[in-house]
């Protein structure tokens, strides 16, 4: 099956700091995707990106979709508190029939 | 606005037991899909389905059972429980384009 790259693993970073990690794969895809879970809960979609080289931004949160399909990337800016949480890059593999994950980034944000 | 609803949250079996986890969502989703979490591992998709009546395997189906009978439900099979299968259960659903929804899981300990 498909198997997506995140990194870094983990990250431990001052509350203000901006952050930023990416995720890879070996196959083009038409859409990359960002999910967040807090502890305890599912995932939430943060950003859905349908085209390469898109920018697109939620409030601090910024992704791009790679020129290559083959990568994708997500910025934090001014980290907060509520940061905290596992961050996971998705594909849409078969037209929102199966979606496949990386295995995250943890997030850490000390204040 | 209750979205995807997994029960029970929390579920101990004994080895070689078989229970049923329940998944509904009111969205009127034709998508759902089952995902199991493990440490380092991300989400890897169980089973899925595309519609009531249709349902297909994922990346991990092997001692699991679903049916959709209606377009709200996918439930999700254990017919004997193993150690193996100690993990962190999500359902999804979703409306195409990587738009998923996930319930807020099940945590399952076999022992």
């Amino acid at each position: 099956g498909q198997q997506l790259n995140q990194s870094p693993q983990s990250m431990f970073i001052q509350e203000g700091e901006d952050v930023s990690m990416n995720c890879t794969s070996s196959s083009i895809f038409n859409t990359w995707l960002w999910y967040k879970q807090d502890p305890g809960e599912g995932p939430v979609l943060l950003i859905a990106l349908y085209k390469a080289g898109e920018l697109t931004s939620n409030g601090r949160l910024t992704a791009q979709f790679g020129i290559t399909r083959k990568d994708s990337f997500l910025n934090i800016s001014a980290s907060i508190p509520s940061d905290v949480g596992i961050y996971f890059c998705a594909i849409d593999d078969n037209y929102g029939q199966n979606f496949v994950f990386g295995p995250g980034t943890r997030l850490s944000v000390l204040p | 606005n209750a979205g995807v609803t997994q029960t029970p949250k929390f579920q101990v079996l004994k080895t070689g037991q078989s229970m049923t986890l329940q998944c509904a969502q009111d969205m009127n989703h034709e998508y759902m899909s089952w995902y199991r979490q493990d440490p380092g591992m991300g989400l890897r998709l169980i089973h899925y389905s595309v519609g009531a009546g249709i349902t297909d395997q994922g990346e991990v189906p092997n001692g699991y059972n679903v049916s959709r009978s209606t377009t709200e439900d996918f439930p999700l099979r254990l017919l004997l429980a193993a150690p193996s299968q100690t993990s962190v259960y999500f359902c999804a659903s979703s409306s195409g384009r990587g738009l998923a929804f996930f319930g807020q899981g099940t945590r399952l300990t076999v022992v």
